[in-house]
């Protein structure tokens, strides 16, 4: 049970574009889901707090219009980087808080398996 | 915000040997949990622990929630190969109040 998946698990995009990644709670209904984004070799940086149907809570020093998040349901979140340069290149990882009453306990994080996206 | 010392950073062992690896804090959690990381991968769940002097297994793995609220330990038996990974410790105050360790990078020497 508490299964999270991520699409894509890995981008390659030229620079400016911009990149949606989802996260999706597979067997529970997630009112948080949280985004990291980690370096090779460093532990996770929480980016943001997404709750579902509010707005997101952004860590400091992340541009909440650069990675812009959407939490539209209780089983998707979206992350969209947009206008992406190479120093966005990084690993990318959601996980989600089970909501009460749902498969999984509501004090413990579920991790995707990350995306891993690219910037040329 | 808070921090959680994890130690040690890195480990090489022997295969066969065991591990273990510990979180502290300053600030009082209620829960406690050990995720193992490969690489290319997103973390996974080893062990939560939602009481203070818990101690709970996963197979080779024994993790404890200290009394004080402000530590844990995980333990890893005759460690093989597979073992490999980047451990992670992570405590929950409370809600969406989630912080992480550094992690503990392990090697296994067969």
């Amino acid at each position: 049970g508490a299964v999270v998946s991520q699409h894509p698990s890995w981008v390659i995009c030229k620079s400016g574009t911009s990149v949606k990644i989802e996260c999706r709670s597979l067997d529970f209904q997630a009112t948080t889901m949280f985004w990291y984004r980690q370096f090779p070799k460093q532990s996770l940086m929480l980016m943001a707090t997404s709750n579902e149907g509010s707005k997101a809570t952004y860590e400091q020093g992340v541009e909440k219009d650069k990675f812009l998040i959407n939490h539209a349901s209780l089983t998707l979140s979206t992350l969209t980087v947009t206008s992406a340069h190479p120093e966005d290149s990084s690993f990318y990882i959601c996980s989600a808080r089970p909501a009460a009453g749902t498969s999984g306990r509501t004090d413990t994080q579920y991790f995707g398996p990350g995306t891993r996206l690219t910037v040329l | 915000g808070q921090q959680l010392n994890q130690s040690p950073q890195s480990m090489f062992i022997q295969e066969g040997e065991d591990v273990s690896m510990n979180c502290t804090s300053s600030s009082i959690f209620n829960t406690w949990l050990w995720y193992k990381q490969d690489p290319g991968e997103g973390p996974v769940l080893l062990i939560a622990l939602y009481k203070a002097g818990e101690l709970t297994s996963n197979g080779r793995l024994t993790a404890q929630f200290g009394i004080t609220r402000k530590d844990s330990f995980l333990n890893i038996s005759a460690s093989i190969p597979s073992d490999v990974g980047i451990y992670f410790c992570a405590g929950q105050i409370t809600g969406n109040q989630f912080y992480f360790g550094t992690g503990t990078s392990l090697t296994v020497i067969p």
